[in-house]
């Protein structure tokens, strides 16, 4: 059971250009949200979050949109660089009974930013 | 410098050993992780603990085994159960076990089963 979800595998975008990234989660325990970038061999590395309570949350060239009703969430990369080249995991975490963190990561999207 | 240390980077084991994986913070967080990767998929849990001498099974915690005796190591054992233990594996930490916080991860270490 795939609770969260990115369906495009991969995206091209040209320099300069908006790259949006989508993700879908079906759990709607879920009141924290985490973008991660990771490129081969590395660990991921945290870009943007954003808590169930709000629907936007902007960091530089990041922007995250959360849509609760449509368990719907997305990043926003403008304008995208070549050096944002990478895949992308969308990652949701639910308290857990007893406390805890637990993140569940969706499968990732290659994003291929072209000159 | 602050961060998530893993070793080694990469690993070859033979089929029916065991072998251990490391990893150290010096964030001072108190919750440490274990995740999988394997080729295609996202990052699956492995095992977590929230304070020392204290862990809790992840998603996919069979064939592996963990200890928390000091807060800045939290050491993976891929047992000869596990039946597929070709992956990528990455700890990682956060400053508190719960939601909210932000998770952050080591470079990870390759295991090869040859």
């Amino acid at each position: 059971d795939q609770q969260v979800k990115q369906n495009s595998p991969s995206l091209s975008v040209q320099e300069g250009r908006i790259s949006i990234l989508n993700c879908d989660y079906t759990n709607s325990m879920f009141d924290y949200f985490l973008w991660y970038k990771k490129y081969p061999a590395e660990g991921p590395t945290f870009l943007i979050s954003i808590s169930s309570i709000k629907d936007k949350n902007e960091d530089g060239r990041f922007t995250v949109f959360l849509n609760k009703s449509a368990k719907h969430l997305s990043l926003h990369i403008v304008p995208s660089q070549p050096g944002d080249s990478a895949v992308y995991f969308c990652a949701a975490s639910a308290g857990l009974t007893g406390g805890g963190n637990k993140l569940t990561f969706g499968t990732g999207t290659q994003l291929k930013v072209e000159l | 410098d602050g961060g998530i240390t893993q070793s080694p980077k990469y690993l070859f084991r033979k089929e029916g050993q065991n072998v251990t994986l490391s990893c150290e913070q010096n964030l001072n967080h108190d919750a440490m992780y274990w995740y999988r990767q394997d080729p295609g998929q996202g990052l699956r849990l492995i095992y977590y603990s929230q304070i020392v001498n204290d862990f809790q099974k992840g998603d996919i915690a069979e064939g592996y085994s963990v200890s928390r005796e000091k807060k800045e190591s939290f050491p993976l054992t891929v047992t000869s159960a596990q039946k597929n233990p070709t992956a990528f594996y990455l700890c990682a930490s956060s400053l508190q076990g719960r939601s909210g916080n932000t998770i952050y991860f080591g470079e990870g270490s390759w295991l090869t089963v040859v």
